[in-house]
């Protein structure tokens, strides 16, 4: 069946630093892409996504770009904020409509 | 435009006990998922619902777990009896269908501690 691994955690660095939680996938077809963020003590929020092969999905200084390839779609951002703290999951949505999650990286950014 | 409501946030029940969780999707969202996340890990499909008929229960423990989507709006799942096991935070999401580009939203999630 479908799944997605990605990066343990946790992730400590500091503001400024660069980020990469790297993501895998192993699916049948042509699955979409997602990375959602959850925030302490609110529910899940969708960061980005991309819907085929070598589209890029970008959002508040995030990107991930969908490698059939390589079967991956790692996320990645320049500069962090404190405010980028936060779990985030990898997940894809396959043909039979399912969204299959990783476990999750769980990302602390000191100032 | 309003997300997607849950109630109660939280909730405390002694094992064996019953809970019932509500879900008000995004007006106009056709589909609904219930989802269970236990702590570090990735959220899990309990079940879908596509208007009011059920697409997948295949990962819902039927023994003790119980959704229902009348009328193709509202949901509610419900636990009983509850396991200690069962703690975990309980999603619900809505999407405008089954199509795999729809983005999926997630409301903040009830949040259950059997003891």
């Amino acid at each position: 069946g479908d799944s997605v691994t990605q990066m343990e955690g946790p992730v400590t660095l500091s503001e400024e630093a660069f980020l990469t939680i790297n993501c895998t996938y192993t699916a049948t077809g042509y699955p979409s892409l997602f990375w959602y963020v959850q925030y302490p003590g609110e529910g899940l929020q969708l960061l980005l996504k991309a819907t085929k092969a070598d589209d890029k999905g970008s959002n508040k200084g995030f990107e991930a770009t969908y490698r059939k390839e390589t079967t991956s779609f790692h996320l990645e951002k320049g500069s962090v904020q404190v405010s980028d703290s936060a779990v985030y999951f990898c997940a894809l949505r396959n043909n039979d409509y399912k969204l299959s999650f990783g476990a999750g990286t769980t990302v602390t950014v000191r100032a | 435009e309003a997300g997607v409501a849950q109630s109660p946030r939280y909730k405390i029940i002694e094992k064996r006990q019953s809970v019932a969780f509500w879900c008000n999707p995004i007006s106009g969202h056709a589909t609904l998922y219930w989802y269970q996340q236990i702590l570090g890990q990735g959220p899990k499909l309990l079940i879908q619902f596509q208007n009011n008929g059920v697409v997948d229960d295949s990962q819902l423990p039927k023994d003790r777990f119980s959704a229902e989507r009348l009328k193709g709006v509202d949901s509610t799942l419900k636990i009983q009896p509850a396991k200690l096991e069962d703690s975990a935070v309980y999603l619900c999401a809505s999407s405008l269908g089954t199509a795999g580009g729809n983005t999926i939203y997630f409301g903040e999630g009830s949040w259950l501690t059997v003891v």
